[in-house]
């Protein structure tokens, strides 16, 4: 069945510090959304890409969609405490209407 | 906003038990997902119901039965609590090809 990969599953950083988690998914995904969900809440849409490609910007965050649309990546500039959280993306397959969410990648930021 | 609401927080029930697990969405919706999340696994699809009376098997549906009676009420069951059901329990709506999904606040189950 298909399959979300999600990497890396922790991440520490020191604030200011730049963080990346990278998504794979085992087949062609129609688009692909990303959550955040700080501790102790539920997941939160962030953003969806849907073009091969395609780069979308929400202030320190970038988001990517690949050329081949099986995989992404959420960058995020100099973090702040306020970034801490699990950040998920959530692939839908071509020909379905169910998402498959990735692991997630949980981020601590020290201060 | 889209509000959706999960009955419990947080509960606590016996092996063997019949659970319920209810959900609410305000927004007339035809979508809505029960996952099972658990460290290191993320998010996993137990059920989803795309229209009332409606019902679809997601990855992990072993166990469970669901209940959509009216548009806006999604209920899990747990026909016969066990222990490897202890987990956080989230409701999400809507999610149809290019919209979010929205989630409740969760379910903390402990089966004990």
């Amino acid at each position: 069945g298909q399959q979300v990969m999600q990497i890396p599953q922790y991440q520490h950083v020191q604030e200011g510090e730049d963080f990346t988690t990278y998504c794979n998914s085992s087949t062609t995904l129609s688009n692909i959304q990303w959550y955040k969900q700080r501790p102790g809440g539920h997941p939160v849409f962030l953003i969806q890409l849907v073009k091969s490609g395609e780069v979308k910007k929400q202030k320190r965050l970038t988001f990517q969609f690949g050329e081949a649309k099986k995989n992404s990546s959420l960058h995020i500039t100099a973090t702040q405490t306020t970034d801490v959280g699990t950040y998920f993306c959530a692939g839908l397959a071509s020909g379905t209407y169910k998402y498959i969410f990735g692991t997630g990648t949980r981020l601590k930021v020290l201060a | 906003d889209v509000k959706v609401t999960q009955s419990s927080r947080y509960l606590v029930k016996r092996t063997g038990e019949k659970v319920f697990l209810e959900c609410v969405q305000d927004m007339d919706h035809e979508n809505m997902f029960w996952y099972r999340q658990d460290p290191g696994l993320g998010l996993r699809l137990i059920y989803f119901s795309y229209d009332v009376k409606m019902k679809e098997k997601g990855d992990i549906p072993e166990g469970y039965s669901v209940s959509r009676e009216k548009k806006e009420r999604f209920s899990l069951i747990l026909e016969s609590a066990s222990t490897n059901q202890t987990s956080m329990y989230l409701c999400a709506c809507c999610g149809r090809f290019n919209q979010p999904q929205h989630f409740g606040d969760g379910t903390r189950l402990s089966i004990l």
